[in-house]
């Protein structure tokens, strides 16, 4: 899979837009992007994943630059409680034999919302 | 729809003793993940289990580890003569696997973890 670059931390104001880029500039083509968070002590949670469309769910938006090797988590209203470690992952789709099921985390984007 | 489910949420157990946490995944999935949070670290992958089949223990030490999914009850993580080290955070999570037309994707959903302190 290939590998993502993430800035270790962000912050944003409470209300606003909190935008999380994603470096994954050795993707393949059939790579999937996706995003998960950890609220402290907490398991991960699924946010989103997408392939090369936008995507929009009732949690985040993903955006994919045209060329892939990019992409951007956006929440668009940030709260208190989306404080939280971010983790970009981009993964091969599932395939008999292989092993892309995995998840590979990173060291993610540390959000803080501040009131 | 209820969550993954891991039992016990806090484990203490003594050097030598065994660690056994379960995992009840979510209604209708049948593939499960175990997954090894070191404190300040990220999740490693340790297993990943079907039904009564182990399909990948690539991430599991060799010795003192097993897993199992049996056909019946919740899937079951065991620790035997467990050691300092062993002190984490273990998650499980579970997944439905779909076929979305560019090949199967999964969206795997992950319990709240079980954490274990060996004293």
């Amino acid at each position: 899979d290939a590998k993502t670059t993430q800035p270790p931390s962000m912050d944003c104001a409470e209300g606003r837009a909190a935008n999380l880029p994603c470096n994954h500039s050795t993707i393949s083509g059939n790579e999937y992007v996706y995003w998960y968070r950890q609220i402290h002590s907490q398991g991960p949670q699924y946010i989103i994943h997408g392939l090369k469309n936008n995507e929009t769910n009732e949690m985040a938006s993903l955006i994919i630059t045209e060329d892939r090797k990019s992409s951007t988590l956006i929440l668009p209203h940030a709260t208190l409680r989306d404080t939280a470690v971010y983790y970009c992952i981009v993964r091969s789709p599932l395939r008999g034999g292989g092993s892309n099921y995995k998840l590979t985390f990173g060291k993610g984007t540390l959000l803080t919302v501040n009131p | 729809n209820a969550g993954v489910m891991q039992n016990p949420r806090h484990l203490v157990r003594r050097r030598g003793q065994e660690a056994r946490l379960r995992c009840s995944p979510m209604k209708g999935h049948s593939h499960v993940y175990w997954y090894r949070q070191l404190p300040e670290e990220g999740l490693k992958f340790m297993v990943y289990l079907q039904k009564e089949n182990i399909i990948d223990e690539s991430g599991m030490p060799k010795e003192r580890f097993s897993a199992e999914f049996p056909k019946e009850g919740p899937s079951i993580l065991r620790i035997q003569q467990v050691v300092r080290g062993d002190s984490a955070a273990y998650f499980c999570a579970s997944s439905l696997i779909r076929d979305r037309g560019f090949g199967q994707v999964d969206e795997q959903f992950f319990g709240p973890g079980t954490r274990l302190t060996v004293l």
